[in-house]
C-alpha cells in the first residue's frame, strides 16, 4: 500500500495568508497527485489534479506542485471561503487519502 | 453537469449488509468508473472501491473481503453492499465520478451529498 502523509495536520492562517500545505507518498507516485477541499458538512470537492492542473472554476490563488513523493498544495492569498479542509489523494496504485490538513482562521 | 445521489437505509444492525445506492443524473454511467468514499465521523476519507460499466470492480485491499459495487447500466444507478457491518463502518458513505484522462490517473471529479449509515442494534 502507498501511504499519503500530510502535514500540518492543521494550520492556523489570517486571510490574505501565503499557505503552503505538503503531502508526502511513501514511494513515487511520479505525478498521479489529486488535492480536495472540504467545507464542514459538505463533500470534498476536486481542486487540483496530476499534481499541477486547476479543475475548471477553480481560482488561480490556488496551485500545485511536486513530483515523486514530495508534493505541495499553494493558497497565494487565503480568502474566508479557503477555510476548510485539504486531502490529497494518490491513483498510482490502487486508490488513498492523506489524512487531511485542517486549515482555520487565526 | 452531473448529479450523484446516494439512497439507503441510515441505520444498519450489526452483522448485518449496509446497503446503498447512487443514482446518476444528468449524464450517462457509460465510459465512466463510479467509486465508493467513506469518512468516520470527524476522520478522512477512505476509498472503498470503484466499478466501470462494464461491470469491473476494484476495492480497498482492507475491506476487499466484505465488498461488492455493482452497476445497472439500465437504471444509471451502482450500488455498494457491504457485508458482516460493524461499528467502525458508521460513517459519511459518498458515491463519486472517476474522470480519467490520458496520464493523469484516476480523479474524483463529481461527488454525490453524502448518506450517514450508522452501525448500532
Amino acid at each position: 500500500d502507498i501511504q499519503m502523509t500530510q502535514s500540518p495536520s492543521s494550520l492556523s492562517a489570517s486571510v490574505g495568508d501565503r499557505v503552503t500545505i505538503t503531502c508526502r507518498a511513501s514511494q513515487s507516485i511520479s505525478t498521479l497527485l489529486n488535492w480536495y477541499q472540504q467545507r464542514p458538512g459538505r463533500a470534498p470537492k476536486l481542486l487540483i489534479y496530476a499534481v499541477s492542473n486547476l479543475q475548471s472554476g477553480v481560482p488561480s490563488r490556488f496551485s500545485g506542485s511536486g513530483s515523486g513523493t514530495d508534493f505541495t498544495l499553494t493558497i497565494s492569498s487565503l480568502q474566508y471561503e479557503d477555510f476548510a479542509t485539504y486531502y490529497c489523494q494518490q491513483s498510482y496504485l490502487s486508490l488513498t487519502f492523506g489524512q487531511g490538513t485542517r486549515l482555520q482562521i487565526k | 453537469q452531473v448529479q450523484l445521489q446516494e439512497s439507503g437505509p441510515g441505520l444498519v444492525k450489526p452483522s448485518e449488509t449496509l446497503s446503498l445506492t447512487c443514482t446518476v443524473s444528468g449524464g450517462s454511467i457509460s465510459g465512466y468508473q463510479w467509486s465508493w468514499i467513506r469518512q468516520p465521523p470527524g476522520k478522512g476519507l477512505e476509498w472503498i472501491g470503484y466499478i466501470n460499466d462494464f461491470g469491473s470492480p476494484d476495492y480497498n485491499p482492507s475491506l476487499k473481503s466484505r465488498v461488492t459495487i455493482s452497476v445497472d447500466t439500465s437504471k444509471n444507478q451502482f450500488s455498494l453492499n457491504l457485508r458482516s457491518a460493524t461499528a467502525a463502518d458508521t460513517a459519511i458513505y459518498y458515491c463519486a465520478r472517476i474522470y480519467r484522462a490520458g496520464g493523469f490517473g484516476r480523479t474524483f471529479d463529481s461527488w454525490g451529498q453524502g448518506a450517514l449509515v450508522t452501525v448500532s442494534s
